[in-house]
């Protein structure tokens, strides 16, 4: 079946852009993350949708970062006035959202800020 | 604060050798345990979960878990090059998948 789906799946971009990256989550996943990973480093949560219910946005790293999702479907995410950090790849994972579920990472959005 | 620890490595492994990773978390109300394998410039991929204390096989990989020392393990028999990734710990704290937390990860390279 079809798993994670996101695109693009490479974004250039100048600096002070804002860019949208979308996530297209496995058909019937409640539970849909995001995270963001930068070369060699480990996985940095941003944001956690379950359902209709309030998202967690406790790690996005700043107020340029939003996310939004429509009940159980597509997620956005949008990144305000692109800065060089924001360089990495974004993976978007979705899982059934029990607790004991594992996740399914789609193959991710590598961001480049010129 | 909840953690999940790992050693960063590398973890250099001949092949055919038993490779051991291991991964520490810091609350005892964790719930689910998980390992994901990550090849470089590729996504995570699931290898193992676990759930209750002791050991769960599958082919080569053995998932070892002690809920009373928090630690839990992943053993790969007969390592291959082709294991040669960076293995993540996620650990589920809580019951509630918004507490899903990942370790750094362990890099480990299996040399021919």
């Amino acid at each position: 079946g079809a798993g994670v789906s996101q695109s693009p799946s490479n974004k250039v971009t100048e600096k002070g852009k804002d860019v949208e990256l979308r996530c297209d989550p496995i058909s019937g996943h409640t539970a849909l993350y995001w995270y963001r990973q930068r070369l060699g480093q480990g996985l940095e949560f941003l944001i956690y949708f379950q359902g209709n219910s309030a998202p967690d946005k406790s790690g996005l790293p700043s107020d340029r970062f939003s996310a939004e999702r429509t009940g159980e479907s597509v997620s956005t995410l949008t990144i305000q006035r692109t800065q060089q950090e924001d360089s990495a790849v974004y993976l978007c994972a979705s899982s059934p959202g029990t607790g004991n579920s594992p996740l399914h990472f789609g193959n991710g959005t590598r961001l480049t800020v010129t | 604060q909840k953690e999940v620890e790992q050693n960063s490595g590398p973890l250099s492994v001949p092949e055919g050798a038993i490779a051991s990773l291991n991964c520490t978390y810091s609350d005892r109300g964790s719930q689910s345990f998980f390992w994901y394998r990550q090849y470089s410039g590729k996504s995570p991929e699931l290898i193992m979960f676990i759930y209750s204390n002791g050991d769960k096989e599958d082919g080569r990989f053995t998932a070892q878990l002690n809920k009373a020392s928090q630690y839990v393990s992943l053993l790969i028999r007969d390592s291959q090059p082709s294991d040669s990734a960076t293995y993540l710990c996620a650990v589920v704290y809580g019951g509630s998948q918004g507490n899903l937390i990942f370790g750094k990860g362990t890099k480990l390279s299996v040399k021919p």
